[in-house]
């Protein structure tokens, strides 16, 4: 199985630019998509989706968040930090099968 | 609006069976492979496997393969999950969000619960 790792906390002051990496244990690219997702879940809430192929913004996200990486290591940015952005973040790699999770990067306002 | 509803869950005993349904809406659902995930207790989120938008192939967990079925009912917009001998470790939150492009979750319900305890 691909493991993907995260730092478990990070805390950033409001306004203020957050970066969160997600590590793959292999390579999750191929020669056209880079197969790393993102995911924001605030407490007592399902997960949503934020950004797929590593760098594509979803529907309705604001463009403060965006991703960027490929092979092995991938970042999620949000610039500014807002409030409401307070929540636990989640890499997802569908390279192959069985599909993954990173174990969630929790973020703090400082 | 779409709306994805997860039911059918509670606490059950160890070794006892159980089956989940998940009611779409909003979108088609018929259009779309549909997966169940799980998060535990501790917050891990684990895949559990999917299924054609035709209900004619099937992934799972390796872990769990042997113990999980995932079906669908086109006609009623409903997928489900029959969950068999069950454990403790299966104590989780289960969702049943849609897959795209067999790559990641569009859309997400808010999740139910299941309990293993006796």
């Amino acid at each position: 199985d691909i493991v993907l790792t995260q730092s478990p906390a990070l805390a950033v002051s409001l306004g203020q630019r957050a970066t969160i990496s997600c590590r793959a244990s292999q390579s999750v690219s191929t020669s056209s998509y880079n197969l790393m997702h993102w995911y924001q879940q605030k407490p007592g809430e399902q997960p949503k989706l934020l950004i797929y192929d590593a760098s594509n913004l979803a529907s309705g996200i604001p463009v403060r968040f965006s991703g960027s990486g490929s092979g092995t290591d991938f970042t999620l940015t949000i610039n500014p930090v807002q409030a409401d952005d307070i929540a636990t973040y989640y890499c997802q790699q569908s390279r192959e099968l069985p599909l993954t999770f990173g174990s969630g990067t929790k973020l703090e306002i400082k | 609006e779409v709306q994805l509803v997860e039911s059918g869950g509670g606490l059950v005993q160890p070794g006892a069976s159980l089956k989940l349904s998940c009611v779409a809406s909003g979108f088609t659902f018929s259009d779309y492979w549909m997966s169940w995930v799980r998060q535990t207790p501790g917050k891990t989120m684990e895949w559990i496997g999917d299924i054609k938008y035709d209900g004619s192939y099937t992934n799972y967990a390796p872990s769990l393969k042997n113990r999980f079925t995932i079906s669908r009912d086109n006609a009623k917009s409903t997928l489900y999950l029959q969950m068999s001998n069950v454990r403790s470790e299966d104590t989780a939150t289960y969702y049943c969000p849609a897959l795209r492009s067999m790559d990641y979750f569009d859309y997400w319900g808010q999740g139910v619960m299941v309990t293993v305890s006796s």
